[in-house]
């Protein structure tokens, strides 16, 4: 088994600031995402790295960078809050590009 | 690209009687179907799956369908508990080789199972 870790659990940032969020995984899985889930609309992808030092872009980059530092860590900076912006963002892992996702427990940000 | 559509946002059973939610998506291509569970103040937490060369999967009471022709695919939870309350997510992923495995998530399924 394994874990998928993300810091902060809570983040409140002010409008304009640049946020980073972070993701560490000890199952030794080669493919990362960052997913954001906002009430009424599912997840959508941000960005996914198949190995490290990869990066691909979802459906959802505008407005974000990531990064993939070494295989076990994730991390994905929102480069500039939005005021009233509110959600959970998820990172996942899976073995393979072709495997089964497992999700960490989320980062709740809120932008006042 | 890929659409998925959930088709049931709530839904009520009694303990003890079966759920069932049904999920429909747009791309042919599409090959992997997972389904999550997130209880209250929790993330997702994968249940069961399904790929394209089988149309019928159980894992103990979750049994998941899926008809290729109609595009749709379903979750069905048999002598459901209280613990079963959750919100579902179903998801789609095509064959996209190098690119990875790229889900398309439906908005969610309350369900709730009362005793």
């Amino acid at each position: 088994g394994g874990i998928i870790t993300q810091t902060p659990k809570f983040l409140i940032g002010q409008e304009g600031q640049k946020l980073t969020l972070k993701c560490q995984q000890n199952f030794n899985h080669d493919t990362m995402y960052w997913y954001r889930q906002d009430s009424g609309k599912g997840l959508r992808l941000i960005y996914y790295s198949i190995t490290e030092n990869d990066l691909q872009k979802g459906d959802l980059s505008e407005g974000y960078d990531a990064s993939r530092e070494k295989k076990s860590s994730f991390s994905l900076t929102v480069t500039s809050a939005q005021k009233n912006e509110m959600a959970v963002f998820l990172c996942a892992s899976s073995r393979s590009n072709q495997d089964t996702q497992y999700f960490g427990p989320g980062t709740r940000l809120l932008v006042l | 690209g890929e659409k998925v559509e959930q088709h049931e946002s709530t839904l009520s059973v009694r303990e003890g009687d079966s759920a069932v939610i049904n999920c429909t998506y747009t791309d042919t291509a599409s090959s992997y179907f997972p389904w999550y569970k997130q209880e209250a103040g929790k993330s997702l937490h994968f249940v069961i799956d399904i790929r394209s060369n089988v149309d019928r999967k159980q894992s103990q009471r979750l049994i998941v369908l899926l008809d290729k022709k109609a595009k749709r695919f379903s979750l069905h939870i048999t002598a459901t508990q209280p613990e079963d309350s959750a919100i579902y997510f179903c998801a789609a992923s095509g064959d996209y080789g190098s690119s990875g495995n790229k889900l398309i998530f439906g908005i969610g399924t309350l369900l709730s199972v009362k005793p």
